[in-house]
Parts: structure tokens; sequence; C-alpha cells
């Protein structure tokens, strides 16, 4: 079985902070991780994925995440936060052994602060 | 690429109605999910094609739900009869042949059943 947690609801962040969002993850075997972006009235936009290799995965928007195997957790985060990245955030972990379907988290709301 | 297609963008219907939700996916893409999204559920898995053949069902709420993917450009949901607690945004996706690749989302069904 497979699944996700993001802890935090909401987070709240002034522009030009750093931001993070959580996300740890549970899997049976190695995971494949996600994260996505879903801005208001919009469908769900790729932003980065942990595959293998290097911990530190860097996507798109000047977001990067970093896979950290023994709290089995893959962070979000941005050096310094825009109005524009206030968002829906969702974290997606899928099991390499396992199914195609992966398993989204909730979700966290991200508001930053002018 | 033009992206996941869906139609229509919005449906205003009333409770009884039939309902039939349209996607495209991405050409070369042999995954195709279909999602509904609320705020009280967040994001949930309907049903997960692959090859054009249904996987896994198991997330369609009932028999009022039906999903069908004649051929690997073109799948609907159908909702008979509909009701007003199926009112949600429903959003199609499609995936590449590995389970390391990400999901591309259209941009999704606004459905009101009144």
């Amino acid at each position: 079985a497979q699944s996700v947690a993001q802890p935090e609801d909401q987070v709240n962040v002034a522009e030009g902070n750093p931001l993070t969002v959580k996300c740890t993850y549970s899997v049976s075997g190695n995971p494949y991780l996600f994260w996505y972006v879903q801005y208001p009235n919009r469908g769900l936009q790729f932003l980065l994925k942990y595959i293998t290799g290097d911990n530190l995965v860097k996507g798109s928007y000047g977001f990067e995440a970093e896979f950290n195997k023994s709290q089995t957790s893959f962070h979000l985060k941005k050096p310094s936060a825009l109005v524009s990245d206030s968002a829906l955030h969702f974290c997606a972990v899928r099991d390499r052994g396992g199914s195609y379907i992966p398993t989204f988290g909730r979700g966290t709301s991200l508001i930053v602060h002018p | 690429d033009a992206g996941v297609i869906q139609s229509p963008r919005h449906e205003v219907t009333e409770m009884g109605q039939e309902v039939t939700l349209r996607c495209k996916p991405i050409s070369g893409h042999n995954s195709l999910f279909w999602y509904r999204q609320t705020m009280m559920r967040g994001l949930e898995l309907l049903i997960y094609f692959n090859n054009n053949v249904p996987i896994d069902d198991s997330g369609m709420p009932e028999d009022r739900f039906s999903a069908k993917m004649p051929n690997a450009s073109f799948s609907t949901l159908k909702i008979q009869p509909s009701e007003p607690r199926d009112s949600a945004v429903y959003f199609c996706a499609s995936s590449a042949g590995e389970s390391y690749n990400e999901q591309f989302f259209g941009p999704g069904t606004r459905l009101t059943v009144l």
C-alpha cells in the first residue's frame, strides 16, 4: 500500500521569504515522488519529480524538493517566495514495484503575502 | 501539443438528467485517469485505463457512473441519473509509458446538478 501525508492545510509566507511545503510518504518499496500545483479554476500542473539519483530535484518556477529516504519525506521548497506562487500544491507517490496509480495528498494551500 | 482536452468546461443540469463528460488525452499517452475534486473530499480517483482497458474502477462511486475508452484518443464519463451530490470538478489526466512519468491534467469540467 502507498500513502501520502501533507500535514499542513495552509502555509503562509511573506513575499521574498523562503517557503517549505511538507510531504511525507509511505510505500512498500522505493518511491517515485511528484509535486503538482493547481491555480484557481485550472487543472493540476506538474512541477517536479524524483525518480532516482540526486536527492535534490529542481523544477518549474524556481521550486525544488529534497528526497529524504530516512525520514520518508519530499518537502517542496523555494528560496524566495512570490505572490504568484499562491496556489494549491499536491504531493503524489507511486511505488516503483506497484501500481501505475499514484496516490495524492490532500493538498496544501500556499498563500504568499505581499 | 494542445494538452489534454476536456468538454464541456461547465455543465449545469437538473437532478435525474444524464451527463456525459468527454476527454481527449495527449497523443501517444497510454494511461488515462478520471478524477473528481470537491472541497470536502479533495481529489479522488474514479477510474484508470491502460491501453484503452479499464484497469481499476474501484473509485467509481456507484452504478450511476460509467466510463468508456473506445479508442486511444477519446474517453467518456457518464452519470445517469445525476444527483446534486455529484456536483464537483471532474478532471481527466493522461500519462505516457512508465510509472515514473508525470500526469498531464485537463482543465476540468465543473458540473453543477440542481
